[in-house]
């Protein structure tokens, strides 16, 4: 079945640390990849996606995601985190098809310390 | 453009009562979905419209639940009656043609509590 790990479920940082946070996906195929971002009372926001080509995809507020193909891993990173990026994190995956529907992660909750 | 609206933002009501939580997407995105998160869960899937069809249902939990989106536009998820297992966060999310190549926008969600 389709799935989507993320490995780390509360992750607390000092400010100025480096963040990486895993994703693994059940297993291969055609996949479009997102990272979503949830800060305290909003919405989700998407904050970055791979639908092909470089592997290494920016997004917003300086993060990044690298798609590892042979890994079925899609891992964000942001070198250096600040106490407002303090929000969940989830991963997501589309497999296409009919549907277009996406698989969720778990979500990781991250706290920046200052 | 305006994002995507749900309303209620929150709603209590109490076992056996009925919910009917509703959903406005962007102008223009034929794609609607339906996710929900249980308290300490991953976002699951619920439905997928396509105009006013449903594409794919396949993650609704029950018949207590029924999703409409009469003439392709707003869409409303009924709960008749709740359960308190149905409390949780129901968000909505639509996409200009197939999201997995164009991407989703999601609303603020409906914080559910069956009490």
């Amino acid at each position: 079945a389709q799935s989507v790990s993320q490995h780390n479920h509360h992750v607390i940082l000092s400010e100025a640390a480096s963040l990486e946070l895993g994703c693994n996906y059940s297993y291969g195929g055609t996949v479009n990849l997102f990272w979503y971002v949830q800060y305290p009372g909003q919405h989700l926001q998407l904050l970055l996606k791979y639908f092909s080509g470089d592997p290494l995809v920016k997004g917003i507020k300086g993060f990044e995601a690298e798609f590892i193909k042979s890994k079925f891993s899609f891992n964000l990173r942001k070198p250096s985190v600040q106490w407002s990026d303090t929000a969940e994190y989830f991963c997501a995956v589309n497999w296409g098809g009919a549907t277009n529907k996406l698989i969720f992660g778990t979500g990781t909750l991250l706290a920046v310390q200052p | 453009e305006a994002g995507v609206t749900q309303f209620p933002s929150h709603s209590v009501i109490e076992k056996g009562q009925t919910v009917t939580l509703r959903c406005d997407p962007i102008s223009g995105h034929d794609n609607l979905y339906w996710y929900r998160r249980v308290m300490g869960k991953e976002i699951k899937f619920l439905l997928h419209f396509v105009k006013e069809s449903k594409q794919d249902e396949s993650g609704m939990p029950n018949n207590r639940f029924l999703a409409e989106r009469t003439g392709g536009t707003y869409s409303t998820l009924k709960v008749q009656p709740a359960e308190l297992e149905d409390s949780g966060v129901y968000f909505c999310a639509s996409s200009y043609r197939g999201g997995g190549s164009y991407g989703y926008t999601f609303g603020s969600g409906t914080r559910l509590t069956v009490v």
